[in-house]
């Protein structure tokens, strides 16, 4: 089945150490998004990629990076975790093929990420 | 700008109850609605959606109609089980992509034996 696979589920890191959290689709969707949700509230937007355009939230931290190097994969990159970055990571995807109407987004089962 | 507003939780019922959760949006245009469900420590999945006015969705027995005139797309079931316990989040899309999707507050289930 096409799907959303995120990498790893679960993520300890050190306050201070940056870290990596990897997402994959098979969708061959063209945009791609990055979520970070606490305590079953709704997700929040940090960034997301229409194709290669990078789009950024003007409130996420400076602190948060993404790439995509290709349509299948997108990374977020935390350079110096805080102990309030911990949260679930959510990765999402959806298809834009020049319609007006509001696609739905497709996510990945999460990267729930500690910081010690 | 665009908004959904849900009824607040937690909402606990008994198994075969049934289930009402409402949701109410705030949109120029006309937007796709839908509706996600997120079990504990899972992502979120599309549960249902629907793109236009009078438009019902449904699936694994759960049911919205897209009600333009009263701004409203209210999620039920008729027979509630326990697996059904998750956070159900009411959703919607103005536009292909971006921030123009926005999601509700979410409300969560929970189902007893």
């Amino acid at each position: 089945d096409a799907m959303v696979i995120q990498n790893p589920r679960y993520q300890v890191t050190q306050f201070g150490k940056p870290v990596t959290l990897s997402c994959s689709q098979t969708l061959n969707h063209n945009v791609m998004y990055w979520y970070q949700q606490k305590s079953s509230q709704a997700p929040k937007l940090l960034f997301h990629y229409y194709d290669k355009d990078f789009n950024n939230e003007a409130d996420t931290p400076d602190n948060f990076q993404s790439r995509r190097p290709n349509t299948s994969f997108c990374f977020l990159d935390i350079r110096s975790p805080g102990l309030g970055d911990a949260a679930m990571y959510l990765c999402a995807t959806s298809s834009v093929l020049g319609t007006a109407v509001g696609q739905p987004q497709h996510f990945g089962d999460g990267t729930r990420l500690s910081i010690l | 700008g665009n908004s959904v507003t849900q009824m607040e939780g937690p909402v606990t019922l008994s198994e075969e109850a049934f289930l009402t959760i409402n949701c109410t949006y705030t949109a120029t245009g006309y937007p796709s609605l839908f509706w996600y469900v997120q079990y504990p420590g899972e992502g979120l999945q599309l549960l249902l959606k629907a793109t236009k006015a009078d438009d019902k969705g449904s699936n694994k027995g759960f049911e919205a109609t897209y009600r333009k005139e009263t701004t409203s797309f209210h999620l039920e079931k008729g027979s509630v089980q326990v697996s059904d316990s998750a956070v159900y989040f009411c959703a919607l899309s103005d536009r292909g992509y971006g921030q123009n999707f926005v999601f509700g507050p979410g409300t969560r289930l929970s189902v007893l034996p």
